[in-house]
């Protein structure tokens, strides 16, 4: 299988319960983030994102928390379900896509 | 699945060889972009193109050569590699380079190994 995963922190968390991701980011002037999942085999795939003047953004399921003055950023998935098992990672932009800086990653273990 | 594909998906070469990645993207996206994950690291971007013109090069090696002959498709040229330039190479696009179009795409990766 694909090696994405490896060697990173895990979650681990009983299906139904909620999740928190957090993500520490580096540059306070970055203005935009979006949080990615990564399944086995495929291509990082579009969450949720927030712009810097935001503090909170609601998806489906999915909740994006961000703290400015921390420079923290975290992702909360409601009723957790084994489908959500990935890593996911955040991003951080400063004037567009070319000028990012990724995290490394959490792999989130549903347990049915 | 994302309307981004990549081929090979997979790819085994010498330090000797040369090969090439290949990106496709059914999107009608005007921004292309090449990214390394290696399994310990960040994803890291390499290249990006706009409208068919190169924006970007993230001090990448001259031992990785992209090319992008239309806003369809993108390739990586891969001569001389390194056993540390294996890992997974991700091609993306999106509508513009700047964050506040549309979404940005990915395709499933290819995943390199260099002996």
């Amino acid at each position: 299988g694909e090696s994405v995963g490896l060697h990173l922190p895990t979650l681990s968390v009983q299906e139904g319960d909620n999740s928190i991701i957090n993500c520490a980011y580096s540059n306070s002037a970055s203005d935009y983030f979006i949080w990615y999942k990564q399944e086995s085999g495929k291509g990082p795939q579009f969450i949720i994102d927030i712009r810097s003047n935001m503090d909170k953004r609601q998806g489906q399921r999915v909740t994006v928390l961000l703290n400015k003055t921390v420079k923290h950023l975290s992702l909360q998935i409601a009723a957790t379900q084994p489908g959500d098992s990935a890593v996911y990672f955040c991003a951080e932009f400063y004037g567009g896509y070319q000028k990012v800086t990724f995290g490394t990653g959490t792999k989130l273990q549903v347990i049915p | 699945e994302t309307g981004v594909t990549q081929t090979p998906r997979h790819l085994v070469m010498g330090m000797t060889n040369k090969k090439s990645l290949k990106c496709e993207q059914h999107l009608g996206h005007n921004a292309m972009y090449w990214y390394k994950q290696s399994a310990k690291k960040p994803l890291e971007l390499m290249f990006v193109y706009n409208f068919k013109e190169q924006t970007e090069n993230n001090s990448v090696p001259s031992r990785f050569s992209p090319e992008c002959p239309n806003s369809s498709h993108l390739f990586l040229h891969l001569h001389t590699l390194q056993p540390e330039d294996s890992a997974l190479y991700l091609c993306a696009s999106s509508q513009d380079q700047r964050e506040d179009q549309e979404t940005q795409y990915f395709g499933p990766g290819t995943r390199l190994l260099v002996l």
